[in-house]
């Protein structure tokens, strides 16, 4: 079966400008966190959506959000990007606790 | 503050080499542990692990949980040059504040040397 697919994998932005990064789970999967990988912090969570509801936020300003959308498919967005938002940006899609599956990862990169 | 702490943060071993990488937690409301292995970027499962004293095994990759001294050992035999990964060990807890998220660590970096 498919994994869980992330879009765009590379990304360049200028600083102030806004991204949306995508997140397709594993089929049937109705759960989907977002995480932040940085070399000095290592993976931070953002957010956790579920049936199309946060249900969790980690400790991150309000510039990052989130959606997910009926068929489980989720996007984040940061605005007004700064240069300690490059970053990997990971998905994980889950069916069940414990059982989750990262995808590939987004790779943002702030200029 | 939940917390993970893995130990030591890199390793260089040669090849056949066996290592023990460490993890150790602080976390209430503790559910599960788990251990990924990230090569490029996607992490891939490795382990799960809920009850004290019971081994998981996979090939040459093996794991144990302590829940009474809150830590988590994972042995790697005869290491190989594909072992070379970071590892990295996250925790799940219960509770809606903990609801979809993963406490990670700061993860291993292992180099096997041919």
């Amino acid at each position: 079966k498919a994994g869980v697919t992330q879009t765009p994998r590379y990304l360049i932005k200028t600083r102030g400008q806004q991204v949306t990064l995508s997140c397709s789970p594993i089929s049937g999967h109705r759960s989907v966190s977002w995480y932040q990988q940085t070399p000095g912090q290592g993976l931070q969570f953002l957010f956790e959506y579920f049936s199309e509801t946060q249900r969790n936020k980690g400790n991150f300003p309000g510039r990052f959000s989130g959606r997910q959308f009926s068929n489980s498919r989720s996007e984040m967005n940061v605005s007004t990007l700064e240069l300690g938002d490059s970053a990997l940006y990971l998905c994980a899609s889950s069916l069940a606790v414990g059982g989750y599956t990262f995808g590939s990862g987004t790779r943002l990169t702030v200029v | 503050e939940d917390k993970v702490v893995q130990s030591p943060l890199s390793l260089v071993v040669h090849e056949g080499d066996t290592v023990t990488l460490n993890c150790s937690y602080e976390v209430t409301n503790f559910r599960s542990l788990l251990w990924y292995k990230q090569e490029k970027k996607a992490p891939t499962f490795l382990f799960m692990l809920t009850s004290s004293g019971i081994e998981k095994k996979s090939g040459r990759l093996s794991s144990i949980l302590d829940k009474k001294e809150l830590f988590s050992i994972l042995n790697i035999t005869a290491t190989q040059t594909g072992d070379s990964a970071i590892y990295l060990c996250a925790v799940e807890a219960t509770g809606s504040s903990n609801t979809g998220k993963l406490i990670f660590g700061q993860g291993t970096t292992l180099q096997v040397k041919p």
